[in-house]
């Protein structure tokens, strides 16, 4: 089946930058997103892009899709303590998603 | 704006129970979805309904039924509670092509 794959955890600094990796399989996927889960709560769209762009900037986050490889990576500028989270990476195929087991994030003073 | 509205947000059963999840999104969407995230997961799909009036099977539809009862309800039913369906379930809603979909803050589900 299809799959989508993510480190499980990630360790940062406040004030450095946080890199998140993703690598997905369907090839039809049109969309991919990036959401944010915090303890208890339910899930945040924090940002996406179109399958036929290669990057998205918004404000802190930069998004990178290297389509050939099926490759996204999620950038968070100057992490902050409230940037402590599952990340989840989700591909989008005409309304099918499918998402990554979550890659949590802890940011330390 | 509600968005997507999960009714009960926490509930206890016994094994064997019967319950169901309530969900209501007022954003007019079509589409709207059931999935469970268990730990260490990212969320799977139980079912959705593409449209008000069909229902259709996801990845883990075995012990679940849903009613899409008119465009903005979509019930999730437990008709008898095994604890392996203790999770947490969310429900979402999905207008179509280039939207994402919305997200409910979720149904905390224990089954002793």
């Amino acid at each position: 089946g299809e799959d989508v794959e993510q480190s499980l955890f990630l360790s940062v600094r406040e004030g450095d930058s946080s890199v998140i990796n993703c690598t997905y399989t369907d090839s039809s996927s049109t969309y991919l997103y990036w959401y944010k889960q915090e303890p208890g709560a339910g899930l945040q769209l924090l940002t996406y892009i179109f399958s036929n762009m290669d990057m998205k900037q918004d404000q802190r986050l930069t998004v990178l899709l290297n389509k050939k490889d099926k490759h996204l990576s999620l950038r968070i500028a100057d992490t902050q303590t409230g940037d402590s989270a599952i990340y989840f990476c989700v591909s989008d195929s005409w309304g099918k998603l499918q998402f990554g087991a979550g890659t949590q994030v802890v940011v330390t003073p | 704006n509600a968005g997507v509205t999960q009714t009960p947000k926490f509930q206890v059963l016994k094994t064997g129970q019967s319950m169901t999840l309530q969900c209501a999104q007022d954003m007019n969407h079509n589409s709207m979805y059931w999935y469970r995230q268990d730990p260490g997961m990212g969320l799977r799909l139980i079912y959705y309904s593409a449209s008000e009036g069909t229902t259709d099977k996801g990845e883990v539809p075995n012990g679940y039924n849903v009613s899409r009862l008119n465009k903005r309800e979509f019930s999730l039913r437990l008709e008898s509670a095994a604890p392996s369906q203790t999770s947490v379930y969310f429900c979402a809603s999905f207008m179509g092509l280039d939207q994402p979909q919305h997200f409910g803050d979720g149904t905390r589900l224990s089954i002793l």
